[in-house]
């Protein structure tokens, strides 16, 4: 257990539809990340939060979006699904912004 | 740009050592991951390496490092059936912060 914990486990949406994804990172940590894991792109990051503030972006989508919050949680949103974005999404989080990363058990989406 | 190159099967028989490769291609990385994901599980940190070494070894893992190749490696001594897995090499790129960037992974698998 890496002390990260993700909700929901599964979710099965629409298209059209928009969700949202939560984290919560170990005790202390102050960084979350998010990653996509598809079978043809593999595992992507999306974006980095550090204490709040939103530190890095990688190939992340218009329609997704994300925050952390004062308690340092962080949620992901996802809007306008499409089938394509059916994937497994992972939180990580770290001490710091140069630190190693620990994983969530992520959150399956299966978009129909 | 940034890639990491990983083969994408392995299989050995209980007992042998395994040896997973990867190379990379951001020299300025400071740290290389190994990750484990087993099926429908999250990624678990292995182990990682300080760019300044050569060489790590954590109980049955030795990592191996040669920079001027770019070239990583991970070798699972007395490997065993519960090693099976997909194990990920990682690099921090300068791209987008301290984001990971994975290879696609390579499917161990163990025969008893």
């Amino acid at each position: 257990d890496s002390g990260v914990t993700q909700t929901p486990k599964h979710l099965i949406t629409a298209t059209g539809q928009r969700v949202t994804l939560r984290c919560s990172p170990r005790s202390g940590d102050l960084s979350v990340y998010w990653y996509q894991q598809s079978l043809d792109q593999g595992l992507q990051f999306l974006i980095q939060y550090y204490n709040g503030e939103e530190r890095a972006k990688g190939n992340i989508l218009e329609r997704f979006s994300a925050q952390q919050f004062p308690d340092l949680h962080s949620e992901l949103n996802l809007s306008s699904l499409e089938l394509g974005d059916s994937a497994l999404y992972f939180c990580a989080s770290s001490a710091g912004t140069g630190d190693e990363q620990y994983f969530g058990p992520g959150t399956r989406l299966t978009v129909t | 740009g940034e890639d990491v190159e990983q083969s994408l099967f392995l299989s050995v028989r209980e007992g042998d050592s395994s040896v997973i490769n990867c190379t990379y291609t951001d020299s300025s990385s400071t740290y290389l991951y190994w990750y484990k994901q087993e099926p429908g599980a999250g990624l678990q940190l292995l182990t990682y390496i300080f760019s300044n070494m050569d060489m790590k070894q954590d109980q049955r893992l030795t990592v191996l490092l040669n920079k001027k190749d770019k070239h990583l490696s991970l070798r699972i001594a007395d490997t065993q059936t519960g090693d099976s897995a997909i194990y990920f090499c990682a690099e921090t790129g300068n791209q987008a912060g301290t984001a990971l960037i994975f290879g696609k992974g390579t499917t161990l698998s163990v025969s008893s």
